[in-house]
């Protein structure tokens, strides 16, 4: 079973609008940590946002907020207000603390596109 | 540098030639990491290092694939003989204690293999 789902392959947002970006993910470990990265089309991996599943409140980074579910499993990813520069491939990953190797779980990532 | 560095950016090799990638780590971290991104197969877990603890290899797909880590910091991922299959990115991220609720991993911009 996928660990990480992102259903959404492509989405558009016209600028200068909030988006909200799917990701739920399947795990048994009661400590887990899920992270959000921005990939443009220079190939970087650029780090968003995290969420401990023991945090009480979502989490906020500037223009990025995360709709965290635990119920739910999910960990949505939000975008306000966004930017032309928004445009790029979007990332959720988990860690699992039972996982001694401490690797990410990514998701098959959706694409953004912002129209001007 | 500030970030995460990885050379070189693209190398084009011949199908059973060996080749080999670096990585240097944002300095002061510890726990360095080895992926590879590839569109069939979207973001798979390679190796990981931490300090001086042996490396989890849990993630190589074959052993033609190995890593080493020099004095905790620089590493090297070889692939030997290779393969059509082979082609991908190859990501490199470090982390600054390789555990813990909120050890974040900072990517490098990759380096894309081709195999003709």
């Amino acid at each position: 079973a996928q660990k990480i789902t992102q259903t959404q392959p492509g989405m558009f947002v016209q600028e200068k609008e909030a988006v909200t970006l799917d990701c739920t993910y399947d795990t048994s470990d009661p400590s887990y940590g899920l992270f959000w990265y921005k990939q443009p089309s220079s190939g970087e991996m650029i780090f968003l946002i995290y969420q401990g599943s023991y945090d009480q409140q979502n989490a906020t980074e500037g223009r990025y907020s995360l709709n965290f579910q635990k119920a739910r499993k999910s960990a949505n990813l939000v975008i306000s207000a966004s930017q032309l520069g928004d445009s790029a491939m979007y990332f959720c990953a988990m860690r699992e603390a039972l996982n001694a190797g401490n690797m990410l779980t990514f998701g098959g990532g959706t694409r953004l596109m912002v129209k001007p | 540098g500030a970030g995460v560095s990885q050379s070189p950016s693209n190398k084009v090799t011949e199908k059973g030639k060996d080749v080999e990638l670096r990585c240097d780590p944002i300095s002061g971290h510890t726990a360095l990491y080895w992926y590879r991104q590839s569109l069939g197969q979207g973001l798979e877990f390679l190796i990981y290092f931490q300090g001086n603890s042996a490396p989890d290899k849990s993630g190589l797909p074959s052993d033609r694939f190995s890593a080493e880590r020099t004095g905790g910091s620089v590493s090297t991922l070889t692939i030997q003989r290779t393969q059509q299959e082979d082609s991908a990115v190859y990501l490199c991220a470090s982390s600054l204690v390789g555990g813990g609720a909120r050890d974040t991993q900072y990517f490098g911009p990759g380096t894309r293999l081709t195999v003709l």
